[in-house]
């Protein structure tokens, strides 16, 4: 009963280096997104996918890219990771793109960018 | 523009109280509504929602909430408090396309 997984849960990058963070879901969910969560701030969007082969940008998509070869799988990448990526990412997945899909949520990785 | 305030950033509340949390929006169109719950170190929980019909709203762990148009408001509510509901709280309003909009949060404490 895994739902939604989020690997890794920490992670330290130095300004400029590049790295992926893993969600994968085992409930054959359609929808799934990304979400930054900042002291304050609540969540935001940063990219999301209504289905495999499907991506579109959040509230938030600059520096970051995601793609979306199969139902499971949603990484997100940060291409040359800043100070201001310092944050808690989460990874959610619902049934269907309707709003009264409920989200499920992972439980995050904490990342910090020297 | 849309938004979402949770005017309390902490609430402290002793263990057997009742609780009430506040959330504000703005939104032009009838509102689909949503209370989340972090535990620590956790991902968000749907605790309850609302989309139509009866205003008040029974969720998990025995939260209610009430929608009220005339105020703009979607509070969140339990009669009494145990210390495990000691977590993080999340406002949340939607639209059709289920673009979600979050309040900041309401940190809630449990006193002994």
């Amino acid at each position: 009963n895994a739902g939604v997984t989020q690997t890794p849960k920490f992670q330290v990058l130095k300004t400029g280096q590049s790295m992926t963070l893993q969600c994968a879901q085992d409930m054959n969910h359609e929808y799934m997104s990304w979400y930054r969560q900042d002291p304050g701030m609540g969540l935001r969007l940063i990219h999301y996918s209504v289905g495999a082969g499907i991506t579109d940008q959040g509230e938030v998509p600059n520096g970051y890219n995601v793609s979306r070869s199969t139902t499971e799988d949603f990484p997100l990448r940060l291409l040359s990771a800043a100070p201001s990526q310092t944050s808690v990412y989460f990874c959610a997945s619902s049934e269907t793109t309707g709003v009264n899909s409920p989200l499920h949520f992972g439980n995050g990785t904490r990342l910090t960018v020297t | 523009a849309q938004s979402v305030t949770q005017p309390d950033i902490h609430i402290t509340v002793s263990e057997g109280a009742s609780l009430e949390l506040r959330c504000n929006y703005s939104y032009g169109a009838t509102p689909y509504l949503f209370w989340y719950v972090q535990s620590p170190g956790q991902g968000l929980q749907l605790l309850l929602k609302y989309f139509s019909g009866d205003t008040l709203v029974q969720g998990i762990k025995g939260f209610e909430a009430e929608f009220k148009r005339s105020q703009s408001s979607f509070n969140l509510r339990k009669p009494s408090v145990h210390w495990s509901d000691a977590a993080e709280y999340f406002c949340a309003v939607g639209d059709s396309n289920y673009q979600l909009i979050w309040g900041a949060g309401t940190k809630l404490i449990i006193k002994p």
